[in-house]
């Protein structure tokens, strides 16, 4: 196990439902991240928070809505969700967000929204 | 923009042989690169980090980089069954993220 648990593991939501996904690492990192995983394509940067402060949005709809409390804790809120955004969701945390931080991430959480 | 490309594959491998995993990506100044690995449903695994110039073992697996050709690879030798996943390459471009390639699927023959 990596120290990045996520909860819940598997969702299914309608399209006008409101649900969050939940992070927590364990490693005492100081930077975390939301990716998205489709089929096909390569994994997809969302958000990224460094001491608790968002330093990256990568152009995601206002329908993801991201929440870091603490740097151990990292929240995606999700709101009017399309059938599209059916993904895996990954969470990862790294010790900082400089060049050689490894990023360790957590199982993830499958999302299919209908 | 910048890109990291990975065939796709499938590349199929006999056990007890060596696989080789390439990656290309398109910005002279990159700076670090990772290997990660993907078994189907789960989420990617780091298995290797390189930062500079020529070849890093760890086990099993040697990371290769040349910068002035721009490409990183990884060699998996004494190849398992349990080796059969998919491979991301994923390169930080010196703006504090990671560029992940779409993986490639290595399947190891018993």
């Amino acid at each position: 196990e990596t120290g990045v648990t996520q909860t819940p593991r598997h969702l299914v939501m309608g399209m006008t439902n409101k649900k969050s996904l939940k992070c927590e690492q364990h490693l005492g990192h100081n930077a975390m991240y939301w990716y998205k995983q489709s089929a096909k394509k390569p994994l997809e940067l969302m958000f990224v928070y460094n001491f608790k402060e968002q330093t990256e949005n990568n152009s995601v709809p206002s329908r993801f809505s991201p929440e870091c409390p603490n740097s151990s804790h990292l929240f995606l809120h999700l709101h009017t969700l399309q059938p599209e955004d059916s993904a895996l969701y990954l969470c990862a945390s790294s010790p900082g967000t400089g060049l050689s931080y490894e990023q360790y991430f957590g199982p993830g959480t499958r999302l299919t929204v209908t | 923009q910048k890109e990291v490309e990975q065939n796709s594959g499938p590349l199929s491998v006999p056990e007890g042989a060596i696989a080789s995993l390439n990656c290309t990506y398109s910005d002279r100044v990159s700076q670090s690169f990772f290997w990660y690995r993907q078994y189907s449903g789960k989420s990617p695994e780091l298995i290797m980090s390189i930062y500079s110039n020529g070849d890093k073992e760890d086990g099993r697996f040697t990371a290769q980089l040349n910068k002035a050709s721009q490409y990183v690879s990884l060699l998996i030798r004494d190849s398992q069954p349990s080796d059969s996943a998919t491979y991301l390459c994923a390169v930080n471009f010196g703006n504090e993220k990671l560029t992940f390639g779409t993986g490639t699927r290595l399947t190891i023959i018993p």
